[in-house]
């Protein structure tokens, strides 16, 4: 059974990088035809979907961040990582690390909650 | 961009009952890329149904999807005190890959 959990800092100040991993037990990273996403939740509960990465290291990015966003495998942690530059408060949200197929996002981490704030 | 829209907003019904959660599209969807979600407070969502009508593994069959092009609908039946939950439809959009998610109906029954 596959499980998932975040970590990183809980505060990040305006123009500044939020770094989050997401570490995978109970399965290797290199599941064929899985992919590992970000997605966040606002506080007044909207999703979005921030990106995802094959599990050949092919990374798909939502247009609306992929300025700004990165997501890395490290095999040898079995972690995934996100990066976000230059964050504002509207990048304040709980996010989700998630094993998905390529069109559903089946298993979840339980979130981490990030607050941009000087 | 597709937008998905959701009703209604919230719903408060009663155990044994029914629900009817809506999610209608922006354009035409294939229904193969349309999603449920249930998430329970300070849970993440949890696939519930795929392909618009496919049960998740585990899932009971009081849940079940339907709809086609614009319209889509999650009907839960036989309502229990633990199905209170926001419910998101999701959408695959092939090309350029990505998702969008609607923002959410949430189902109280007392």
């Amino acid at each position: 059974q596959v499980q998932l959990q975040e970590s990183g800092p809980g505060l990040v100040k305006p123009s500044q990088t939020l770094s989050l991993a997401c570490t995978v037990s109970g399965g290797p990273l290199s599941s064929d035809g899985y992919y590992w996403s970000w997605i966040r939740q606002y506080p007044g509960k909207g999703l979005e979907w921030i990106g995802y990465l094959s599990n050949t290291g092919t990374a798909y990015y939502n247009p609306s961040l992929k300025s700004r966003v990165s997501i890395l495998l490290d095999p040898s942690q079995s972690q995934v990582s996100l990066e976000l530059m230059s964050v504002t408060a509207a990048d304040t949200a709980v996010y989700f690390c998630a094993r998905s197929s390529l069109r559903w996002f089946l298993t979840w981490g339980p979130g981490t909650l990030v607050t941009v704030s000087s | 961009e597709i937008v998905l829209t959701q009703a209604p907003a919230s719903l408060s019904l009663s155990p044994g009952g029914r629900a009817t959660l809506s999610c209608r599209a922006s354009q035409s969807v294939s229904s193969t890329y349309l999603g449920w979600y249930q998430q329970k407070p300070g849970q993440a969502p949890r696939l519930l149904i795929y392909g618009a009508s496919t049960r998740d593994t585990g899932i009971p069959d009081r849940f079940s999807g339907s709809g086609s092009g614009t319209d889509f609908t999650l009907t839960i039946s036989r309502l229990e005190p633990e199905d209170s939950a926001l419910y998101f439809c999701q959408l695959y959009v092939s090309s350029p890959r990505g998702f969008t998610f609607g923002p959410g109906t949430k189902l109280h029954i007392e």
